[in-house]
């Protein structure tokens, strides 16, 4: 089955210790997208690839930083985790910006 | 300010009662989306609804969309523990983003 997948499911860094999480798709989707979800609250995006171009949410910190090597893969860094940066983190794909989004099952991240 | 306005925030009912969610706006939309997420899990896409008026039933579930498209809701009839989640409601706004409502919390009990 065509599908998003995320790796790891569950990441436990220390504070300021760099961190890398992955998501892959197998959909040839154009658009892949990272969201921030805390708890019950709805997912905030923080960026997205549309083919190699980058795009950057206005007040996405400067921590955040991402990378897509190719169609399929996409990475979010967080170069010095804060407290404040345990969350959910939600990969999604699209056709294209005007298409629906598929998200992947997440990364739950947890700074000590 | 939200630009997707969902009520009721928690909802908590018995197996077997029936629940509507509401997702409201002053704007307008070319479609809407409602997913529902899991705890621990991605949302997942439930349906699109694209048409003003337009009604979509996914087994015990009902969506509509109003007829000025800016409001949508969500039915679910004799409901069950496996449909306890987070329902959110999404839209496209001017520019490609999607904007997600605050979410629905709902709890079936057995």
């Amino acid at each position: 089955d065509a599908m998003v997948i995320q790796n790891p499911r569950y990441q436990v860094t220390q504070f300021g210790k760099p961190v890398t999480l992955s998501c892959s798709q197998t959909l040839n989707h154009n658009v892949m997208y990272w969201y921030q979800q805390k708890s019950s609250q709805a997912p905030k995006l923080l960026f997205h690839y549309y083919d190699k171009d980058f795009n950057n949410e206005a007040d996405t910190p400067d921590n955040f930083q991402s990378r897509r090597p190719n169609t399929s893969f996409c990475f979010l860094d967080i170069r010095s985790p804060g407290l404040g940066d345990a969350a959910m983190y939600l990969c999604a794909t699209s056709r294209d910006r005007v298409h629906e989004q598929y998200f992947g099952p997440g990364t739950r991240l947890t700074v000590t | 300010t939200q630009l997707l306005e969902q009520s009721p925030q928690f909802l908590s009912i018995q197996e077997g009662e029936n629940l509507t969610v509401y997702c409201n706006s002053s704007s307008v939309f070319s479609s809407l989306q409602w997913y529902r997420q899991e705890p621990g899990e991605g949302p997942v896409l439930l349906v699109t609804v694209v048409t003003g008026g337009e009604v979509k039933k996914l087994k015990r579930l009902t969506f509509q969309f109003g007829d000025a498209r800016k409001d949508s809701s969500l039915h679910i009839t004799a409901a069950q523990p496996g449909d306890t989640g987070l329902y959110l409601c999404a839209a496209r706004s001017n520019d490609y983003k999607l904007s997600f409502g605050a979410g629905t919390t709902v709890t079936v009990r057995a």
